[in-house]
C-alpha cells in the first residue's frame, strides 16, 4: 500500500526556516516523480514543486522561487522541501504527491499524504 | 505561468442535477489539463486526466472535454457524495497551475 507521511511542520516567524519530510513506503520511490502542493486556509490548491525521479531536475512555483528549494533521498525514500524566509502568505498545509501514471501527453501525481501545516506567525 | 480561470467559483445545485464547470486557460495547450476533487478534512482525488480520461474507479457520471483554451468538467446526475470543491489544473509546462476551484453546494 502507498503511503506518504509528511513531517516538520509547525509554526516559525517570518523570515524563518523549516524542512518538511515525505517519508515513503509501498512502492519503489526511486521510480516516480514527487510533488509539493499547499492549501492555505480558506484558499485553493497551489502547487508548489516537482523533482525528478533521480533528484537531478527540480521546478517550483513563481511564489515560492528562490526560496524553497526541492530535494529527495532515494536511499531513505524521503522527499524534502527546504523553506527559507518565510512569509506569512506561506501558511498552509503541504501534502507531498507521487505522480500516479504517465500518459503519452503528461505525468499526473494522485497519491497524496495527509498533510502538515506549517505556520508563519508572530 | 499559464492562469487557470474557472466558472463559477461557486454554484447550488440539487441531487439528480447536471452539472458543468469551465476552466478558461490565459495560453491554449493541447489537452494535459486533470480534474480534482477535494471534500473539507480529505486528501484531493484525481477524477480526469488528459482533459477526457476518467480515472480508474471514478464513478461514470464525471466527464470531461475540451482543448485550447476551455475545457469542462460535467457531472451527470449529481450524487450527494458529489458536493465538493472541483479544481482543474494544467500539466502543459511549468510552474504547473491549479483553477481557483469551484465549491458545489446542496441547493
Amino acid at each position: 500500500e502507498v503511503q506518504l507521511l509528511e513531517s516538520g511542520g509547525g509554526l516559525v516567524q517570518p523570515g524563518g526556516s523549516l524542512r518538511l519530510s515525505c517519508a515513503a513506503s509501498g512502492f519503489t520511490f526511486s521510480n516516480y516523480n514527487m510533488n509539493w502542493v499547499r492549501q492555505a486556509p480558506g484558499r485553493g490548491l497551489e502547487w508548489v514543486s516537482v523533482i525528478s525521479k533521480g533528484g537531478d531536475t527540480t521546478y517550483s512555483a513563481d511564489s515560492v522561487k528562490g526560496r524553497f528549494t526541492t530535494s529527495r533521498d532515494n536511499s531513505k525514500d524521503t522527499l524534502y522541501l527546504q523553506m527559507n524566509s518565510l512569509r506569512a502568505e506561506d501558511t498552509a498545509v503541504y501534502y507531498c504527491a507521487k505522480d500516479w501514471y504517465c500518459s503519452s501527453v503528461s505525468c499526473y501525481y494522485d497519491f497524496w499524504g495527509q498533510g502538515t501545516l506549517v505556520t508563519v506567525s508572530s | 505561468a499559464i492562469q487557470l480561470t474557472q466558472s463559477p467559483s461557486s454554484l447550488s445545485a440539487s441531487v439528480g442535477d447536471r452539472v458543468t464547470i469551465t476552466c478558461r486557460a490565459s495560453q491554449g495547450f493541447s489537452s494535459a489539463l486533470a480534474w480534482y476533487q477535494h471534500k473539507p478534512g480529505k486528501v484531493p482525488k484525481l477524477l480526469i486526466y488528459d482533459a477526457s480520461s476518467l480515472r480508474s474507479g471514478v464513478p461514470s457520471r464525471f466527464s470531461g472535454s475540451g482543448s485550447g483554451t476551455e475545457f469542462t468538467l460535467t457531472i451527470n446526475s449529481l450524487q450527494p457524495e458529489d458536493f465538493a470543491t472541483y479544481y482543474c489544473q494544467q500539466f502543459s509546462r511549468y510552474p504547473l497551475t491549479f483553477g481557483g476551484g469551484t465549491k458545489v453546494e446542496i441547493k
